[in-house]
């Protein structure tokens, strides 16, 4: 089984509204943690939030929100207001504590594209 | 600032001639990766060191090797290029979380972008 699903290869969103990203995740470790990164065309990954299995609130950093919901094992990203400069790629991470600790799973990848 | 760097940014090769891409970084961070991304996919994990301890993926090519001298360093070698070796290539780094603390991310170099002639 997949550990990282996202199930969106491509968004539109228009500029200034709110979009979310889907997250799904496979795991049978209690202690866990899930990142979103962004890779704009240049290529470079970029961290953009975390949450950890055990964080009773949602994290949130700047405009970025993440909804977690750990009966469902989803960690969808909530992007408020969005900029033309969020169109990129994003991919949701996981990373496990038990076994291969050291080791990220990553998702598919959603293409955002926000539209003028 | 700290951080992780790659050279060259772009690299041309051609078929069957080796290549050998380099990562460093001012982390000081004990486990280094490298993945391979093609267009519009997830990158793809090699393998990674954890101080010197090699992890090798079980699904990467014999064609793929790895160097890691010392912690700031570590090397991609690509012993006969194919066409299909053409990607972006991306080094990253993170603190072991050996002992079951999940928090830390990875801190990615800004890539090789390799072509294969």
């Amino acid at each position: 089984a997949q550990k990282i699903t996202q199930t969106q290869p491509g968004m539109f969103v228009q500029e200034k509204e709110a979009v979310t990203l889907d997250c799904t995740y496979d795991t049978s470790d209690q202690s866990y943690g899930l990142f979103w990164y962004k890779q704009p065309s240049s290529g470079e990954m970029i961290f953009l939030i975390y949450q950890g299995s055990y964080d009773e609130q949602n994290a949130t950093e700047g405009r970025y929100s993440l909804n977690f919901q750990k009966a469902r094992k989803s960690a969808n990203l909530v992007i408020s207001a969005s900029q033309l400069g969020d169109s990129a790629m994003y991919f949701c991470a996981m990373r496990e504590s038990l076994y291969n600790f050291n080791k990220f799973y990553f998702g598919s990848g959603t293409k955002l594209n926000v539209k003028p | 600032d700290a951080m992780v760097i790659q050279n060259p940014r772009y690299q041309v090769t051609q078929f069957g001639k080796p290549v050998t891409l380099s990562c460093s970084q001012t982390l000081n961070h004990n486990v280094m990766y490298w993945y391979q991304q093609k267009s519009s996919q997830a990158p793809k994990l090699l393998f990674h060191y954890y101080d010197k301890d090699f992890n090798n993926e079980a699904d990467t090519p014999d064609n793929f090797q790895s160097r890691r001298p010392n912690t700031s360093f570590c090397f991609l070698d690509i012993r006969s290029p194919g066409l299909g070796d053409a990607a972006m290539y991306l080094c990253a780094t993170s603190r072991d979380v050996r002992g079951g603390d999940s928090t830390d991310t990875q801190y990615f170099g800004p890539g090789t972008r390799l072509t294969v002639l």
